[in-house]
């Protein structure tokens, strides 16, 4: 069964470092989504991706982050000069264009910013 | 917008006791709803959706679920836990359009006690 993959699964970066996080989504699927979770919390929306745009971000989503789907099968979520704050697991996802269907999600990269 | 509210943040439980982990939603539009399974440090699993049809969903590991729309609730149900049950559990709501995100509850702790 095709899955959304990511990596790396555990990233530790040094604070006002960038990070890219990568995410190979199912192969037909159109539209694409990042989440967070810093540790004990919920997951968090932080933004939608459809047609090489953004459809939708959230307030977290600020301007150290940007989103690319560089080459029709990698999605990526760039943090530019990570904060101790940024620590979290990132959750990328991927849903099909037809209707009554989920969400994907991949298994999670851990972000560590020391 | 969307909400979710898990009315538990924590519910101990004996090993084959029944439980049920309640979630209520508010949205202005159709909707499609989820529970997941985070076990430490893993990603989240699916447990079931309701996108349409019967109102009432099985999942995996013997749950099931009961979409009540003039309640907006969709409380998860399982007849005799397991100690590997011990997980935390999310409920989720996306808008049943097709790039709409999912917004998450806070989260229910459930702890299995032999």
């Amino acid at each position: 069964e095709p899955e959304v993959t990511q990596t790396p699964s555990h990233q530790v970066t040094q604070m006002g470092q960038e990070v890219i996080l990568r995410c190979v989504p199912i192969s037909n699927h159109l539209y694409f989504y990042w989440y967070r979770q810093i540790l004990g919390q919920k997951v968090e929306f932080l933004v939608s991706f459809y047609n090489n745009e953004i459809s939708e971000k959230s307030e977290i989503f600020d301007d150290q982050f940007s989103v690319e789907r560089p080459d029709g099968s990698n999605f990526t979520l760039k943090i530019r000069s990570t904060k101790l704050e940024d620590s979290a697991m990132y959750f990328c996802a991927s849903r099909p264009f037809s209707a009554y269907n989920e969400q994907f999600f991949g298994p999670g990269t851990r972000l560590t910013v020391l | 917008a969307q909400s979710v509210t898990q009315l538990d943040s924590q519910v101990p439980v004996f090993e084959e006791a029944p439980v049920e982990l309640r979630c209520n939603y508010s949205s202005s539009v159709s909707v499609y709803l989820f529970w997941y399974v985070q076990y430490p440090n893993q990603g989240l699993q699916l447990l079931l959706k309701y996108l349409s049809g019967s109102t009432l969903v099985k999942g995996i590991n013997g749950f099931e679920a009961e979409f009540n729309k003039s309640q907006t609730s969709f409380h998860l149900r399982k007849p005799s836990v397991h100690i590997s049950d011990t997980a935390e559990y999310f409920c989720a709501v996306s808008e049943g359009t097709n790039a709409g995100k999912s917004t998450f509850g806070d989260g229910t702790t459930l702890t299995v006690k032999p």
